[in-house]
């Protein structure tokens, strides 16, 4: 099955601590993509990577940080930094001509 | 900067009615444009893609046209379901494959 997968579905931090969100393809794409969801709002794009090893900051990647490591897997960190970590966090991934495909998400709740 | 904004935020129809949803956008220089359904707490489900050099899409009973000069794109769905109820979301892609998104369009189909 091919697919994005993300882990976990839930997740829940205490303020001041850092947490990896996990995304993980095998679809072989080459970019990847974080998203963050707010209630009525749209989706807003924290960091993207077109290829390994390299990666670009959207616009909202203050507090945020990522690496690209594997074509697999584009992890996304939340640090104490980020001043409103509470959202919905989604993941992608795309070939040209960048139709998107995404993950079930991460709820993160900190408190 | 690219602004994409969708019109109705929200809509309640009764089952069988056609029906249009509307996504328009500040910037004629796009990629493509990409409508997305999302059910509550759910990830995206890409419903269409239309390509910068194409006027619409057709999916079984959904069909999308695109008019970039006007910036402006429709979404159709033929005899609606309550299976349909849910957020459907318009995003036109950036020049680096990101995508910028409108608001939603929360359907609501009424037995």
């Amino acid at each position: 099955d091919g697919g994005i997968t993300q882990s976990p579905k839930y997740l829940f931090r205490k303020e001041g601590q850092n947490v990896t969100l996990s995304c993980e393809q095998n679809l072989n794409h080459d970019a990847m993509y974080w998203y963050r969801q707010d209630p009525g709002q749209g989706l807003r794009l924290i960091y993207y990577s077109q290829i390994v090893n390299d990666f670009q900051k959207g616009d909202i990647a203050e507090g945020y940080s990522v690496s690209r490591e594997k074509k697999e897997s584009f992890p996304l960190t939340v640090t104490s930094a980020q001043k409103n970590p509470t959202a919905f966090y989604l993941c992608a991934s795309s070939m040209p001509p960048y139709e998107q495909y995404f993950g079930p998400g991460t709820r993160l709740t900190v408190t | 900067k690219q602004e994409v904004t969708q019109i109705p935020a929200a809509l309640s129809v009764p089952e069988g009615e056609n029906l249009v949803l509307n996504c328009s956008f500040t910037d004629s220089a796009i990629y493509n444009l990409q409508w997305f359904r999302q059910d509550p707490g759910k990830g995206l489900t890409s419903l269409l893609l239309i390509q910068s050099s194409q006027r619409e899409q057709t999916s079984g009973r959904l069909n999308a046209s695109l008019d970039k000069s006007s910036g402006r794109s429709t979404l159709y769905i033929a005899a609606s379901q309550p299976g349909d109820s849910a957020t459907y979301l318009c995003a036109v892609t950036g020049s680096q494959g990101n995508l910028i998104f409108g608001k939603g369009t929360k359907l609501s189909v009424k037995p």
